[in-house]
């Protein structure tokens, strides 16, 4: 079945550095959508890609989906201890509103 | 507005019970999602609905888990027999397709 593969799956930072993480999905998707997981917390929506090599930006955060809308990366500018917790990529399928959510990477940052 | 509630919020159960877990999605939203959480995992699909009609059930890890949603707007999961490896929590969402999903607080199972 389809698999969402994402690595790192740690990243401990200092404050002020950047941060990136990289999924992969065996098959071509629809779209894909990123979410953000506090620790205790529930999944937060914080994007969606829809179009081969699309980048948008969010004010430090900055989301690319890959030509093949196989891939996806997510990279944060200096990072902050706001910025905790886990991020999940999410891939959705043609003809599927379902979604295959990445492994995460769990980022840590230090002050 | 009210988000996507669920209850109960804690849920222990002895191996061998049945449980029922209630999710109420924002109002209006067509589509309603299940997923299993694992700690330390990424969140599983289980099962989605679309109005009252289950649409893809493929992600019920087996017959004893059993999902409903019979008007359309409050959902129920299911899982009889409740085995020590049903442990997660459960998260619900409720999105306006295509769109972002937007997730409950989830239910955290413990079977003992």
């Amino acid at each position: 079945g389809q698999q969402v593969m994402q690595i790192p799956q740690y990243q401990h930072v200092q404050e002020g550095e950047d941060f990136t993480t990289y999924c992969n999905s065996s098959t071509t998707l629809s779209n894909i959508q990123w979410y953000k997981q506090r620790p205790g917390g529930h999944p937060v929506f914080l994007i969606q890609l829809v179009k081969s090599g699309e980048v948008k930006k969010q004010k430090r955060l900055t989301f690319q989906f890959g030509e093949a809308k196989k891939n996806s990366s997510l990279h944060i500018t200096a990072t902050q201890t706001t910025d905790v917790g886990t991020y999940f990529c999410a891939g959705v399928s043609y003809n599927t509103d379902k979604l295959i959510f990445g492994t995460g990477t769990r980022l840590q940052v230090f002050p | 507005g009210a988000g996507v509630s669920q209850s109960p919020r804690y849920k222990v159960a002895k191996r061998g019970q049945d449980v029922a877990l209630r999710c109420d999605p924002i109002s209006g939203h067509v589509s309603l999602f299940w997923y299993q959480q694992a700690l330390g995992q990424g969140p599983e699909f289980l099962t989605y609905f679309q109005n009252e009609a289950q649409l893809d059930k493929s992600g019920l890890p087996s017959d004893r888990f059993f999902a409903e949603r019979p008007e359309g707007s409050v959902s129920t999961l299911k899982i009889q027999r409740t085995q020590q490896e049903d442990s997660a929590v459960y998260l619900c969402a409720s999105s306006v397709r295509p769109l972002e999903q937007y997730f409950g607080p989830g239910t955290r199972l413990t079977v003992t």
